[in-house]
C-alpha cells in the first residue's frame, strides 16, 4: 500500500484560479515534507519545504502542515497556464534522511 | 552553481540487451547522489543512493545495479533489460543528506524496451 497518497488525482483550475492539492502519510515516522513539481518531459523540481506545523508561503505557493494528522497541502493562488504540471508530495524520516519517498501525484491543469 | 548532466537523453533497447546510464554533477564536491525511476505518469521510486565514492546502497530490487566510480559521476547500469524496465530513469544529488536534505534532479533519461 501507498504510504503517501495525494488528492485529488486530477485537477482543473481557470487561469487566474486558486488550486489545491493534498497529501497525506500513512506512516508517523515521516517528518519532513516537501512539494515537488514536474513539467512534462522534464525531472521535477522542488518547490518548498515545510518541516513545522502551520503555513509556509512563497509568492503564490502556500503550503500547510498539520503533523498530528500527518496532513500536508499546497495552495496555488492566481494559477497560471505555466502551473500546468504534475505534482507531488515527498516525504522523509529524520533517521533516514537519504530516502525519499513520493506521493502518489496529482495532475493539475490550468486552463487560459 | 551546480549542474546535473545525465546521458543518454533516450534510449530504445531489446529485451535482454544491456543498460548504463549515466549522471554527472558539476559545481559540487562530495554531493550525495540518487538514482529513481518513474513509469509514464506515475509517482518516483527511488532505486539506489550513495553517500560517497565507490560506495552505493540498495533501497529497492529492480534487477538494477548502481556504482560511483568517481565523485561527481553516479552510474546505473544491467546486464539484461527486462520490459517492466521502461520508464524515465532520473539522477538527483543532494548536499548532505540529513532528514532536511533537498534533492535536486536532473533532466532524466527516457528509456523504451521493445
Amino acid at each position: 500500500q501507498q504510504k503517501v497518497q495525494q488528492s485529488p488525482e486530477s485537477l482543473s483550475v481557470p487561469e487566474g484560479g486558486m488550486a489545491s492539492l493534498n497529501c497525506t502519510s500513512s506512516d508517523r515516522n515521516f517528518q519532513y515534507f516537501w512539494w515537488y513539481r514536474q513539467h512534462s518531459g522534464e525531472g521535477p523540481k522542488a518547490l518548498m519545504s515545510i518541516f513545522s506545523d502551520g503555513d509556509k508561503k512563497e509568492g503564490r505557493f502556500t503550503a500547510h502542515l498539520n503533523k498530528a494528522s500527518l496532513h500536508v497541502s499546497l495552495h496555488i493562488r492566481d494559477s497560471q497556464p505555466s502551473d500546468s504540471a504534475l505534482y507531488f508530495c515527498a516525504v522523509s524520516a529524520g533517521n533516514m534522511g537519504y530516502k525519499l519517498t513520493f506521493g502518489t501525484g496529482t495532475s493539475l491543469l490550468v486552463d487560459p | 552553481a551546480q549542474t546535473i548532466h545525465q546521458w543518454p537523453v533516450a534510449e530504445i533497447k531489446a529485451v535482454g540487451s544491456p543498460l548504463s546510464l549515466g549522471c554527472t554533477i558539476k559545481g559540487k564536491s562530495s554531493p550525495n547522489l540518487y538514482w529513481y525511476w518513474q513509469a509514464t505518469g506515475g509517482t518516483l521510486q527511488q532505486l539506489f543512493y550513495s553517500i560517497t565514492v565507490g560506495q552505493v546502497e540498495s533501497v529497492v530490487q529492480l534487477n538494477l545495479s548502481a556504482s560511483r566510480p568517481k565523485d561527481d559521476q553516479f552510474i546505473l547500469s544491467t546486464e539484461k533489460l527486462l520490459l517492466s524496465h521502461s520508464g524515465f530513469y532520473l539522477c538527483a544529488w543532494s548536499l548532505w543528506g540529513g532528514g532536511q536534505d533537498t534533492q535536486y534532479f536532473g533532466p532524466g533519461t527516457r528509456l523504451l524496451v521493445l
